[in-house]
């Protein structure tokens, strides 16, 4: 069965550095999300991504986050300049059509970001 | 944002049916009840979903009450391949799905 694939699976960096999480989406899929799950804490909606633009963000994706499609297969997500609140678990998924329509998400199985 | 309640954590013998119950006082009449679940070091898993009607699939039933006030997430046969933590998640029109804290399925061999 096809499935999201992201890397590295934990990542380590500095406060204050740069980290791109990537991932590689189900081929035929053509919307793209980033979530993230804090240790002990519920699954968070950060972006979703459709036609080469964002199309919906929550509050927690502010001015320090981007993603970025940069060729037909990847789908990344950048933290300009990490904080330790940003330790956490990123998962992104993808579904053929937007989850608005109830379509069901695939899920990688997620990189772990530790910020030190 | 419409919320769900879920117990924190529920236990099953292995092979016997397992009901996950789920509240959602607040539903509108648009919102559609969504359940994934999250194995253990893995990214969620999507289950089921429905709006007023009964669902089945081949992994699970969502039995959903009359009002739609509350849920049913019901695994006909536990193994020990479904411990794992089930979330039960509104998603209202136009909104991405809001996640609760999830209900931690313990299998018994």
């Amino acid at each position: 069965e096809p499935e999201v694939t992201q890397t590295p699976s934990h990542q380590v960096t500095q406060m204050g550095q740069e980290v791109i999480l990537r991932c590689v989406p189900i081929s035929n899929h053509l919307y793209f999300y980033w979530y993230r799950q804090i240790l002990g804490q519920k699954v968070e909606f950060l972006v979703s991504f459709y036609n080469n633009e964002i199309s919906e963000k929550s509050e927690i994706f502010d001015d320090q986050f981007s993603v970025e499609r940069p060729d037909g297969s990847n789908f990344t997500l950048k933290i300009r300049s990490t904080k330790l609140e940003d330790s956490a678990m990123y998962f992104c998924a993808s579904s053929v059509k937007s989850v608005l329509t109830n379509e069901k998400l695939f899920f990688g199985s997620g990189t772990q970001l530790s910020v030190l | 944002d419409a919320k769900t309640t879920q117990p924190n954590s529920m236990e099953s013998n292995e092979e016997e049916p397992v009901h996950l119950p789920c509240n959602h006082s607040t539903i509108s009449g648009t919102d559609y009840i969504h359940w994934y679940r999250q194995l253990p070091s893995q990214g969620p898993e999507y289950v089921i979903h429905g709006l007023t009607s009964n669902v089945n699939n081949r992994m699970a039933s969502l039995a959903i009450a009359e009002d739609r006030k509350s849920s049913t997430l019901i695994l006909h046969r536990a193994t020990l391949r479904d411990a794992a933590v089930y979330y039960c998640i509104l998603r209202a029109s136009n909104y991405q799905l809001i996640w609760g804290a999830g209900t931690k399925l313990i299998i018994k061999p």
